[in-house]
C-alpha cells in the first residue's frame, strides 16, 4: 500500500524558515516523480513545486521561486521542502504527493502538515 | 501561466441525481486535465486523468470528457459519499494550476 507521511509543520514567524518532510513507502520511491501541493484554511488548492526521479529538474510556482527548495534522499524514501523567508500567506496544509511522471496528476497523497505564519 | 476556471463553484443535488461540472482553460491543454475529489479534513483523491480516463477503483458513475479548453465531470447518478469539493487540474504545463473547486452540497 502506498503511504506518504508528512511532517514538519508548525507555527513560524513571518521571515522565519522551516522544512517540511515526507517518507515514502510501499511503492519504488526513486521511479516517481514527487510534488508538494498547499491549501490555505477554507480555500481550493496550489501546486507548489515538483521534482525529478534522481533530483536533477524541478519547478517551481512563482510565488515561492527562490523562497523554498524541494530535494528528494532515494536512500531513505523522503521528499523535501524547505522554506524560507516565510510569509503569512504561505499558511497553508501542505500535501506531498506522488506524480507518475511531469505531466501526469498526483495520484497517491499524504495526510497534509499545517504550517501556519504567524507573529 | 494556464488559468483554470470551473463553474458552477456550487451545486445542490439530491441522491441520484446527475451532476456536470464544468472546467475551462484559459489556452489549450489538449487533454491534459485531470479530475480530484476532495472531502472536508481529508487529501484529494485522483478520479479522472487525461480528460476521460478512469483512475483505478473509482466507480464507473464518474467520467469526464473534453479537449483542448472545455471539459466536463459527469456524475451519472449521485450517491451519498459523493458529496464533496471537486478539482480540476491541468498538467500540460507548469505551473501546473487547479481550477477554484465545484462544492456538491446535499440538497
Amino acid at each position: 500500500e502506498v503511504q506518504l507521511v508528512e511532517s514538519g509543520g508548525g507555527l513560524v514567524q513571518p521571515g522565519g524558515s522551516l522544512r517540511l518532510s515526507c517518507a515514502a513507502s510501499g511503492f519504488s520511491f526513486s521511479s516517481y516523480w514527487m510534488s508538494w501541493v498547499r491549501q490555505a484554511p477554507g480555500k481550493g488548492l496550489e501546486w507548489v513545486a515538483n521534482i525529478n526521479q534522481d533530483g536533477s529538474e524541478k519547478n517551481f510556482v512563482d510565488s515561492v521561486r527562490g523562497r523554498f527548495t524541494i530535494s528528494r534522499d532515494n536512500a531513505k524514501n523522503s521528499l523535501y521542502l524547505q522554506m524560507n523567508s516565510l510569509r503569512a500567506d504561505d499558511t497553508s496544509v501542505y500535501y506531498c504527493a506522488r506524480d507518475v511522471s511531469n505531466t501526469s496528476p498526483s495520484d497517491s497523497w499524504g495526510q497534509g502538515t499545517l504550517v501556519t505564519v504567524s507573529s | 501561466d494556464i488559468q483554470m476556471t470551473q463553474s458552477p463553484s456550487s451545486v445542490s443535488a439530491s441522491v441520484g441525481d446527475r451532476v456536470t461540472i464544468t472546467c475551462r482553460a484559459s489556452h489549450g491543454i489538449s487533454s491534459w486535465l485531470a479530475w480530484y475529489q476532495q472531502k472536508p479534513g481529508k487529501a484529494p483523491k485522483l478520479l479522472i486523468y487525461l480528460a476521460s480516463s478512469l483512475q483505478s477503483g473509482v466507480p464507473p458513475r464518474f467520467s469526464g470528457s473534453g479537449s483542448g479548453t472545455d471539459f466536463t465531470l459527469t456524475i451519472s447518478s449521485l450517491q451519498p459519499e459523493d458529496f464533496a469539493t471537486y478539482y480540476c487540474q491541468q498538467t500540460k504545463s507548469f505551473p501546473l494550476t487547479f481550477g477554484g473547486g465545484t462544492k456538491v452540497e446535499i440538497k
